[in-house]
């Protein structure tokens, strides 16, 4: 099992719409929790971290942490064309250890 | 967030040859870690460059193929040494553990795009 599970995708939605990316994680001693955006040929850029259970917003974008379940979501809100990225999650654990899951390409449609 | 340079940005070189990469960050950090990515793939991590000692590497990578220097908190190289094809890559430096101001976040480089022929 791996230690963090993406859908590889593609997922595509249409312009204006709600993008929804999910991410599982197996260690239950992770303690911080991230999504990384990368476009074709860059490197992946850090958008959001969360720590805690809830929800945590940064303009309009939306992490939702669930410890008990071991559940990390990315809602993005009214997406745009240049929204369409691969998104990565990514945790830490209780001992500095860093885990990437493989991704998921995000297409959003004009 | 950090500042990250890594040189060269990108390089093509011969099979046989040695290249070595820098990563210069602009604050001191607790963590430099050295990633591969394949076009399309997703990121593998090569070692965790440890400040003072010996890098930790992941499996499947060696010391004498990856040699990995930390000589302080802002600043690590990796040379990929005896190159084949199959070690075209992107190679990507990241920090965390920033002290000023205690976060574990982690940050990229722009990578390093090597092509061995």
């Amino acid at each position: 099992q791996k230690e963090v599970e993406q859908n590889s995708g593609p997922l595509s939605v249409p312009e204006g719409a709600i993008a929804s990316l999910n991410c599982t994680y197996s260690d239950r001693g992770s303690q911080s929790f991230f999504w990384y955006r990368q476009y074709s040929g860059k490197s992946p850029e850090l958008i959001m971290s969360i720590y805690s259970n809830g929800d945590k917003e940064d303009g309009r974008f939306t992490a939702q942490l669930n410890k008990a379940s071991q559940y990390v979501s990315l809602l993005i809100r009214d997406s745009q064309p240049s929204d369409s990225a691969t998104y990565l999650c990514a945790v830490r654990t209780n001992f500095n250890k860093f885990y990437f899951g493989s991704g998921t390409k995000l297409n959003v449609k004009p | 967030s950090a500042v990250i340079s890594q040189k060269p940005s990108r390089d093509i070189c011969q099979r046989g040859t040695s290249l070595t990469i820098q990563c210069q960050v602009d604050s001191q950090v607790t963590m430099m870690f050295w990633y591969r990515q394949q076009p399309g793939q997703s990121l593998t991590l090569i070692a965790t460059a440890n400040q003072g000692s010996e890098a930790t590497y992941e499996s499947g990578f060696v010391i004498d193929k990856f040699p990995i220097s930390r000589p302080n908190l802002t600043f690590s190289t990796l040379t990929v040494s005896n190159m084949s094809p199959e070690d075209s890559s992107i190679y990507l430096c990241s920090v965390a553990g920033r002290r000023d101001l205690g976060s574990y976040e982690q940050y990229f480089g722009p990578g390093t795009r090597l092509t061995v022929t």
